[in-house]
């Protein structure tokens, strides 16, 4: 059964810092997805990462996977208030294409 | 493009009476829509599978009695509450999927359903 694992939970971070948000799945996949959700609202779609090695960048967000890990990263740089919002990745199962998200990780950037 | 709505966005119903939330492709054909719920700080959790034309797929735990799916056509697919409860009360996030270039799911808005 594939489980996705996302840390951390919370994250309070002041403008301008770096972080990285982790995500960990158990089982082999090779299509991975962040999305963003603001509060009371459905999904935004930020990367999708189909192959081992991908890095993908959108202003101040990077994302990469590596398969052989079953790793992938949400990295921040110089982050900004605008930025706050709850992450989720999402890792599609081989066999179905079923998505199974990662708990999410809820980002505060504070002034 | 790969635009999917969701309607209505938000309803409140009494206990014991039915819902109906529909999920529509506005912009591409969907062979294959899913139905998501999340609780409040909660992430999201597949309840069903539905490919068009044929009977939908229940995740473990879903009463399929309960939550009657229907996909009808490659641009609508509709989710019934039946006899809502008060811990049915959650948000309702339908995806749609083309599978022709890729499986990837784009979502809808979504519907917040409060079961009074």
């Amino acid at each position: 059964e594939l489980k996705v694992e996302q840390n951390p939970l919370f994250l309070s971070m002041q403008e301008e810092k770096n972080y990285t948000i982790y995500c960990n799945y158990s089982t082999t996949s090779d299509r991975l997805y962040w999305y963003r959700q603001d509060p009371g609202k459905s999904l935004e779609s930020l990367f999708v990462l189909l192959s081992n090695g991908a890095v993908k960048q959108e202003g101040r967000l990077m994302a990469s996977l590596d398969t052989k890990a079953r790793l992938s990263t949400l990295h921040i740089t110089a982050a900004v208030h605008d930025l706050s919002a709850t992450y989720f990745c999402a890792v599609e199962s081989d066999s179905s294409y079923k998505l199974i998200f990662g708990s999410g990780t809820r980002l505060l950037v504070r002034p | 493009g790969a635009v999917v709505s969701q309607h209505p966005s938000w309803v409140i119903c009494k206990s014991g009476t039915s819902v109906k939330i529909e999920c529509r492709s506005l912009d591409f054909q969907a062979t294959t829509m899913f139905w998501y719920r999340q609780f409040p700080k909660q992430s999201l959790m597949l309840m069903a599978t539905s490919n068009e034309g044929s009977k939908a797929t229940y995740e473990q735990g879903v009463e399929k009695d309960k939550f009657l799916i229907n996909h009808a056509s490659l641009t609508l697919s509709t989710l019934t509450v039946t006899s809502a409860h008060p811990e049915d009360s959650s948000f309702y996030i339908c995806s749609a999927s083309s599978g022709e270039v890729s499986y990837e799911q784009y979502f809808g808005p979504g519907t917040r359903l409060t079961v009074t």
